[in-house]
C-alpha cells in the first residue's frame, strides 16, 4: 500500500516563526502536491511538484515556499507564519503523468498560528 | 478554469438506506476525469470512485456507484446500504485529461455526510 506521511498531526507556531511541514510517500511517485483545506472552501492547491527540484505554483501560493531535494520528501514552507496561515495541510502524491492517477494523501497537518 | 460545485454542505441518511450525494463542473474540455474522495473524521482521505469521462459506462465500486451526465455535467455519488462507516466528509474532484499535463485536481468544497443509526 502506499503510505504518505506527514512530519506532525498538530502543530502550534506563533505569528512570524519560519515553519517547515514535511512529507514523505514510500511509492516512488513522481508527483507531489501540498493543499489547504479550510470549512467551507474544500481543498485549494498551494504548491505541486512532479520531478526533484521541479516545482509549480498551485492556486494559492503567496506565502509559502517548498523543496524538493529527493523524490520521497516534499517540504512546505512558511517564510514567516501568520494567523491567516491557521488551517489543515494536506501532502498528497502520484505516480505519473499518466492516464487516471490517483493521488494519496497523507493524514494531515493542523497548524495553528498564535 | 474548471470549476466543481457541491451545493449540498450537509446530508444525513438512515443506516441501510440510500443517499445520493451530487456534483457539478464546470469545463471546456472533452477528455477529462470525475472522482469522489471520502474523508472520514480520522482526516486520511481516500480515494472512492473515478469515471473516466470518455466511458459511457457509470462506475460501481461495490455499494457506491455514480451517474455520469456528461451532457449535464453532473456526477453524482449513490451510495447504497448506508453504513455507519461511510459517516464523513465527501469531496467531488476533476482534472483535466491530456498526455503529459498536469496532474492537478480540482476539488468542490465538500459535503458532511452523517449516518443515522
Amino acid at each position: 500500500d502506499v503510505k504518505v506521511t506527514q512530519s506532525s498531526r498538530y502543530l502550534v507556531k506563533r505569528t512570524g516563526e519560519k515553519v517547515f511541514l514535511e512529507c514523505v510517500q514510500d511509492m516512488d511517485h513522481e508527483n507531489m502536491f501540498w493543499y489547504r483545506q479550510d470549512p467551507g472552501l474544500g481543498l485549494r492547491l498551494i504548491y505541486f511538484s512532479y520531478d526533484v527540484k521541479m516545482k509549480e505554483k498551485g492556486d494559492i501560493p503567496e506565502g509559502y515556499s517548498v523543496s524538493r531535494e529527493k523524490k520521497e520528501r516534499f517540504s512546505l514552507i512558511l517564510e514567516s507564519a501568520s494567523t491567516n496561515q491557521t488551517s489543515m495541510y494536506l501532502c498528497a502524491s502520484s505516480l505519473g503523468t499518466s492516464s487516471n492517477n490517483e493521488q494519496f494523501f497523507g493524514p494531515g497537518t493542523r497548524l495553528t498560528v498564535l | 478554469a474548471q470549476t466543481v460545485t457541491q451545493s449540498q454542505p450537509e446530508m444525513s441518511v438512515q443506516e441501510a438506506e440510500t443517499v445520493t450525494l451530487s456534483c457539478t463542473y464546470d469545463t471546456s474540455e472533452s477528455d477529462y476525469y470525475l472522482f469522489w474522495y471520502k474523508q472520514p473524521p480520522s482526516r486520511q482521505m481516500i480515494l472512492v470512485i473515478r469515471q473516466e469521462a470518455y466511458k459511457q459506462q457509470n462506475a460501481t465500486e461495490n455499494r457506491f456507484s455514480v451517474n455520469f451526465q456528461k451532457a449535464a455535467k453532473s456526477f453524482s455519488l449513490k451510495i447504497s446500504d448506508s453504513q455507519l462507516g461511510d459517516a464523513a466528509m465527501y469531496f467531488c474532484a476533476y482534472r483535466n485529461w491530456r498526455q503529459g499535463g498536469s496532474e492537478k485536481l480540482v476539488f468542490g468544497k465538500g459535503m458532511k455526510l452523517t449516518v443515522n443509526p
